[in-house]
């Protein structure tokens, strides 16, 4: 069964912090990892990664996949109040005729001022 | 931005009524995605369709329907709705698997469903 672990669950952190997201997998067929953010609606997306080591990277925002050790990491810099979200990771396995999205619990993050 | 929409955004029913939740998109994709999400969860999925005329069921057992009549639409119906549907239901979409495009998911607002 494809699992997806995000950690830590939950962090709170001041404005202009650093911060790293962690996402481990196991999935059959690996296709893509996908990074959402999801305030009080639906998630938006982020980045999707599909080889390791090159790092994808937008404005504040850079993710990076390491298909050996079977993780990826989002890092948010100069954090704002407005990072306050809840970051998903998903994995994209292929299967028969198509994709298959499995989601973390996702990574819930508070910027204070 | 993603054109995917979803009606009704937040929806309050008593128990053994039937409820559609519509879903369209005009990006003209062929697959086409619900999930169910709890709050403070993770995303599961509970119906897909790679097309007209193909819906299957997800990883998560549901006791809701789906059709996709037209490429457009992918409504899901609950015939008899009880209060341990309440959750979140997300419609997604995606262009068709080319072997080795990359293929992005977006997702539409959201339903919120309540039932008393």
């Amino acid at each position: 069964e494809d699992k997806v672990v995000q950690s830590p669950l939950s962090l709170v952190v001041h404005e202009g912090d650093t911060v790293t997201l962690n996402c481990s997998y196991e999935v059959t067929n690996f296709r893509s990892l996908l990074w959402y953010k999801q305030e009080k609606k639906a998630p938006t997306f982020l980045f999707m990664l599909t080889s390791s080591g090159i790092e994808k990277k937008s404005g504040r925002l850079s993710s990076i996949l390491d298909k050996k050790e079977l993780f990826s990491i989002l890092n948010i810099t100069a954090t704002q109040t407005g990072d306050s979200a809840i970051y998903l990771c998903a994995v994209n396995g292929l299967t028969g005729g198509g994709n298959k999205l499995t989601f973390g619990t996702g990574t819930q993050l508070k910027v204070e001022l | 931005e993603a054109d995917i929409y979803q009606t009704p955004r937040y929806l309050v029913i008593g128990t053994g009524k039937k409820i559609t939740l519509e879903c369209s998109q005009t990006m003209g994709h062929d697959k086409m995605y619900w999930y169910q999400q709890d709050p403070g969860m993770e995303l599961h999925l509970i119906h897909y369709s790679y097309g007209v005329n193909s819906t299957e069921k997800g990883d998560l057992s549901s006791e809701s329907t789906v059709s996709r009549i037209r490429t457009e639409h992918f409504p899901l119906t609950l015939e008899s709705a009880r209060p341990s549907h309440t959750s979140q239901y997300l419609c997604a979409s995606s262009e068709r698997f080319i072997g080795g495009r990359e293929e992005t998911q977006y997702f539409g607002p959201g339903t919120r469903l309540l039932v008393l």
